[in-house]
């Protein structure tokens, strides 16, 4: 069964470097998201990506972040400066049609700043 | 603020028993309501998504949507120690989810 895929499982990094997240959304999907779930919070939106540009950001998503596909398989997040509170696991989810319908969630990336 | 409410638990149930899950949405213009089931440490599994008032049933689980009421639940019979898990509500807003913050199920034997 397809499923999306996210690399790395855990990164660890140092305050103000940048870091990139890596996810393969399923092959025939169009919609892309990004969330991220503070340890013991619930699941908070980032961005959705449809057609090569974003089509929704939350307030999270500052200048500090950005997307991109780079290639017909890649969806990556980039955190140009981390701060100890981007600590949280990241999660990349795909979906066929859109946010009304099934939305898959890769297995996550935890991100820990120290 | 768009809101998705839930009681966050423990729902504690007897193997085989009914668990009852609930949960409660702000936006009224909300097109589909999502059940994901979260193991701890693990990314949140899709279980089920309604969009019309009613129930639609998958197995054990059967979901429930109210608009008037803006109210949906879960139900999963014949509860197993291995439904023991975090349900997380998710309600579609313009191309997003808003989550609540989940419901832990504890499913005793």
């Amino acid at each position: 069964e397809p499923e999306v895929t996210q690399t790395p499982s855990h990164q660890v990094t140092q305050m103000g470097q940048e870091v990139i997240l890596r996810c393969v959304p399923i092959s025939n999907h169009l919609y892309f998201y990004w969330y991220r779930q503070i340890l013991g919070q619930k699941v908070e939106f980032l961005v959705s990506f449809y057609n090569n540009e974003i089509s929704e950001k939350s307030e999270i998503f500052d200048d500090q972040f950005s997307v991109e596909r780079p290639d017909g398989s890649n969806f990556t997040l980039k955190i140009r400066s981390t701060k100890l509170e981007d600590s949280a696991m990241y999660f990349c989810a795909s979906s066929q049609q859109g946010a009304s319908y099934e939305q898959y969630f890769g297995p996550g990336t935890r991100l820990t700043v120290t | 603020q768009k809101e998705v409410e839930q009681n966050s638990g423990p729902l504690s149930v007897p193997e085989g028993a009914i668990a009852s899950l609930n949960c409660t949405y702000s936006d009224r213009g909300s097109q589909s309501f999502f059940w994901y089931r979260q193991y701890s440490g693990k990314s949140p599994e899709l279980i089920m998504f309604i969009y019309s008032n009613g129930d639609k049933e998958d197995g054990r689980f059967t979901a429930q949507l109210n608009k008037a009421s803006q109210y949906v639940s879960l139900l999963i019979r014949d509860s197993q120690p291995s439904d023991s898990a975090t349900y997380l509500c998710a309600v579609s807003n313009t191309d997003k989810l808003i989550f609540g913050t989940g419901t832990r199920l504890q499913v005793f034997p």
